[in-house]
């Protein structure tokens, strides 16, 4: 059984499109959480949500709205997109909102290429 | 602030010797500290993390790790590398005392092993 799944886990489109990213993990954690992994590989945290309640979310183009319909998904649309929104995007979930010791368990990615 | 530094972007070793990358860290309080790896096209897997008690702590796939307050580090060690460990990994640091936590990622060290 795959713990965080994320579909797709390719994702090619054109500039202007809006597109989503769906997550669901099965280890019920209570925190679910996206990161934008760039060209260099650099992970960032973008948002961060605790049983359905936002309470993470850094500097992100409002292009980005996350929405957790229950505490075992959390899924990223994406409006107007533009070709720097290229990039790998995770989706990972931990036990606690504040994580603690537990440590972050992180789907497959989904790679966002934008023509 | 919280940060993490890893000097090194890239380490090389040859396959049969011990290998070590690097992780320094910056937080405002105690840290938890994680170590992860990332495969080619692939999510993070969790390798270890120092919680408290014993400095030395030991993960899967052969690796451990020390934390040394006084330095700040956490640096990551196999004894004897395999070509298997060439793959992309992160230092991650929590603040104990964070109401959200969030987890802090290094750069990334890429770890090539020669045959």
């Amino acid at each position: 059984d795959t713990a965080v799944s994320q579909t797709p886990k390719y994702l090619v489109t054109q500039m202007g499109n809006d597109k989503s990213i769906k997550c669901e993990q099965n280890l019920g954690h209570d925190t679910m959480y996206w990161y934008k992994q760039d060209s260099k590989k650099f992970l960032k945290i973008m948002f961060s949500y605790n049983n359905k309640e936002l309470i993470i979310n850094e500097t992100v183009p409002n292009r980005f709205s996350p929405k957790s319909p229950d505490k075992a998904h959390l899924n990223l649309h994406i409006n107007s997109l533009e070709l720097g929104d290229s990039a790998v995007y995770f989706c990972a979930s931990s036990q606690g909102m504040r994580g603690g010791g537990t440590e972050a368990f992180f789907g497959q990615g989904t790679r966002l290429t934008v023509v | 602030a919280q940060s993490v530094a890893q000097p090194e972007d890239q380490v090389n070793v040859a396959e049969g010797n011990p290998l070590t990358v690097k992780c320094t860290y910056s937080v405002s309080g105690n840290p938890y500290l994680f170590w992860y790896v990332q495969y080619p096209n692939r999510g993070l897997q969790f390798l270890l993390k120092y919680i408290t008690g014993d400095n030395l702590v030991k993960g899967s796939y052969g690796f451990e790790a020390e934390f040394n307050k006084s330095q700040t580090s956490f640096h990551l060690k196999k004894p004897s590398a395999l070509v298997s460990d060439s793959a992309l990994y992160f230092c991650a640091v929590r603040d104990r005392g964070s109401t959200l936590g969030r987890l802090y990622f290094g750069r990334g060290t890429q770890l090539t092993v020669w045959p």
